[in-house]
């Protein structure tokens, strides 16, 4: 079984300043790793993912994340927010044999950016 | 594309009533997740189906939970009958099969059950 553990439940950040979300990962099998943003009253949308390779993963809206496996990390990060980056961000894993269909998703860290 | 279609994005009904909540995957995907959010658990995948085959339903809670896949383009998840526990916004996901990194999720359905 996996699980994930986002250390921060509330970030508040100032725009322009960076921001770094943490998450933690438990798993007995090699894992895929994913990062996704829910927007207030929407679905959630994929930001970014790793799958293999480089270890600094690039996604959308300027985020990107680093895979560090001897930590079982995967923190997200951004060099300068905007209000509109306010949303919830959530870390999961899906075990690679499963092929990415069983996310096991972290209990969420809300990002609020204030003027 | 429209996206994943969700119906009705706002559901309240009484416990002990039948709900059933409705999902239209984006057109060409073949695999379709049933998600639960709720404060207390998170995110829980419910159910997935490839080709419309039921995958893998161990996150369905108990029996009143069922999920059909009739068609490709259809899927249907009823709980019946209804609890207040029941309570949380129910996601459904689909995903080109080779694919399924990458899940496109709807709206959501938010669920009520007094």
């Amino acid at each position: 079984a996996q699980s994930v553990t986002q250390l921060d439940s509330q970030v508040p950040v100032f725009e322009e300043a960076p921001v770094e979300l943490r998450c933690n990962y438990s798993s007995s099998v090699s894992v895929y790793l994913f990062w996704y943003v829910q927007y207030p009253n929407q679905g959630l949308q994929l930001l970014l993912k790793y799958l293999s390779g480089s270890t600094l993963v690039k996604g959308i809206n300027g985020f990107e994340a680093e895979f560090n496996k001897s930590q079982t990390s995967f923190h997200l990060r951004k060099p300068s927010v905007h209000i509109s980056d306010t949303a919830e961000y959530f870390c999961a894993v899906s075990p690679t044999r499963a092929a990415g269909n069983k996310l096991t998703f972290g209990g969420g860290t809300r990002v609020l950016v204030k003027p | 594309d429209a996206g994943v279609i969700q119906s009705p994005r706002h559901e309240v009904t009484e416990m002990g009533q039948e709900v059933t909540l409705r999902c239209k995957p984006i057109s060409g995907h073949n695999s379709l997740f049933w998600y639960r959010q709720t404060m207390m658990r998170g995110l829980e995948l419910l159910i997935y189906f490839n080709n419309n085959v039921p995958i893998d339903d161990s996150g369905m809670p108990e029996d009143r939970f069922s999920a059909k896949m009739p068609n490709a383009s259809f899927s249907t998840l009823k709980i019946q009958p209804s609890e207040p526990r029941d309570s949380a916004v129910y996601f459904c996901a689909s995903s080109l099969a080779g694919h399924p990194n990458t899940k496109y999720f709807g709206p959501g359905t938010r669920l009520l059950v007094l």
